[in-house]
């Protein structure tokens, strides 16, 4: 089976201060993986994705994550926090053997100006 | 591109009643997803098309929601009748890509529909 969990349900920085939202999965199989991001009133919008390339991603908006096998992680950073990065992210989890995607239950980002 | 267009943006109905709602995904993705997130929960799966076949249909709830997809353009999901607890926001999304790449493929969505049952 497949899951995601994301460590926090909130995450708050000051602007300019890093950025670290965690995100763990369980998957009987090599997944693909994925960060999304929803601002208000906003569809989820996709950062970053990996599918068994790269173990580092970088997505848009100057957002990466790292694939970490033997810790079944993949967190999201980004160095320096801007105002418009407040939203909510959520880490999704999708194997080959199924057509499913498995959302976390999402981090809410506050910047604090 | 035009992207994921979802309506209504939000429907606010009594129980008992009937809501549709409608999603029209980008042209030419054959996959077309229902996504629902109740109140302060993950969002989960509900089913997947591909054009105008259901090819899972294992997150419906219960025979109260019915989606269809004629022609394999837009789809709708019509909840009858509507209940307390099927409050919160659907969301459609739609990629491309077939068979066993579909794993990997980018889902684009719309902006969600939020429903309200009182």
């Amino acid at each position: 089976a497949q899951s995601v969990t994301q460590l926090d349900s909130h995450v708050s920085v000051s602007e300019g201060t890093p950025v670290l939202l965690r995100c763990n999965y369980s998957s009987s199989y090599s997944p693909s993986l994925f960060w999304y991001v929803q601002h208000p009133n906003k569809g989820l919008q996709l950062l970053l994705k990996y599918t068994s390339a790269a173990t580092l991603v970088k997505g848009i908006n100057g957002f990466e994550a790292e694939f970490k096998k033997s810790e079944t992680s993949f967190h999201l950073t980004k160095p320096s926090a801007h105002m418009s990065d407040a939203a909510e992210y959520f880490c999704v989890v999708s194997v080959k053997t199924g057509n499913q995607f498995y959302f976390g239950t999402g981090t809410s980002l506050t910047v604090i100006p | 591109e035009a992207g994921v267009t979802q309506f209504p943006s939000h429907s606010v109905i009594e129980k008992g009643q009937t809501v549709t709602l409608r999603c029209d995904p980008i042209s030419g993705h054959d996959n077309l997803y229902w996504y629902r997130r109740v109140m302060g929960k993950e969002i989960k799966f509900l089913l997947h098309f591909v054009k105008e076949s259901k090819q899972d249909e294992s997150g419906m709830p219960n025979n109260r929601f019915l989606a269809e997809r004629t022609g394999g353009t837009y789809s709708t999901l019509k909840v009858q009748p509507a209940e307390l607890e099927d409050s919160g926001v659907y969301f459609c999304a739609s990629s491309q890509g077939r068979g066993d790449l579909l794993w990997a493929n980018v889902l684009t969505f719309g902006a969600g529909s939020r429903l309200t049952v009182l």
